[in-house]
């Protein structure tokens, strides 16, 4: 099993619709969880970061958290065809010992926003 | 503020080479994280560093990959020998994770250098 899963996609919406990533981890002592979007040729720009359960909003992005059920999300309302990218969650793993700096990511979800 | 520098952002290189990879974190991070991203395998951890010191570097491939942080403002990956299978983009990340104030494990990535062994 890997730590971090992601559907690869792709994830084709339509422009102004909302589109929903989802990730899921395997490690339930992490603490902290991150997307990253990238675009082709580029590096990851890290967009959201969240650290409780519940809903975080920024913008037209709202990061979801469930430890839980070991499952964090992103949403993107009002999608754009700027928002064509690639995807990619990360988790820390937790504190203590190497791990504590250290970010796991998933393979990446591509999106595409159609006009 | 400038962020994560690497250089150089292209290398082509021939097997068997010497290659070295360049990063300027951002000031004032003290951590450093160089990552290797394919199509195969995604985006890889290869060692970080906290202050200067290697912390984990379990995920480097083999001896022929080599890493350090001479200070707070300078880390190389160094490759040798190269190989074709080592062709891949490079990606050094800093974050403020010991400071004070600082959120968990923010990375910040710079531009990355693509890495081609013939």
């Amino acid at each position: 099993q890997k730590e971090v899963e992601q559907n690869s996609g792709p994830l084709s919406v339509p422009e102004g619709a909302i589109a929903s990533l989802n990730c899921t981890y395997s490690d339930r002592g992490s603490q902290s969880f991150f997307w990253y979007r990238q675009y082709s040729g580029k590096s990851p720009e890290l967009i959201m970061s969240i650290y409780s359960n519940g809903d975080k909003e920024d913008g037209r992005f709202t990061a979801q958290l469930n430890k839980a059920s070991q499952y964090v999300s992103l949403l993107i309302r009002d999608s754009q065809p700027s928002d064509s990218a690639t995807y990619l969650c990360a988790v820390n793993p937790g504190a203590g010992g190497t791990s504590y700096g250290k970010l796991t990511f998933g393979q990446g979800t591509i999106l595409t926003v159609h006009p | 503020d400038a962020g994560v520098i690497q250089s150089p952002r292209h290398e082509v290189t021939e097997m068997g080479q010497e290659v070295t990879l360049r990063c300027k974190p951002i000031s004032g991070h003290d951590y450093l994280f160089w990552y290797r991203q394919t199509m195969m395998r995604g985006l890889e951890l290869l060692i970080y560093f906290n202050n200067n010191v290697p912390i984990d570097d379990s995920g480097m491939p083999e001896d022929r990959f080599s890493a350090k942080m001479p200070n707070a403002s300078f880390s190389t990956l160094k490759i040798q020998p190269s190989e074709p299978r080592d062709s891949a983009v490079y990606f050094c990340a800093s974050s403020a994770l010991g400071s004070s104030g600082s959120r968990y494990n923010e990375q910040f990535f710079g531009p990355g250098t693509r890495l081609t062994v013939l």
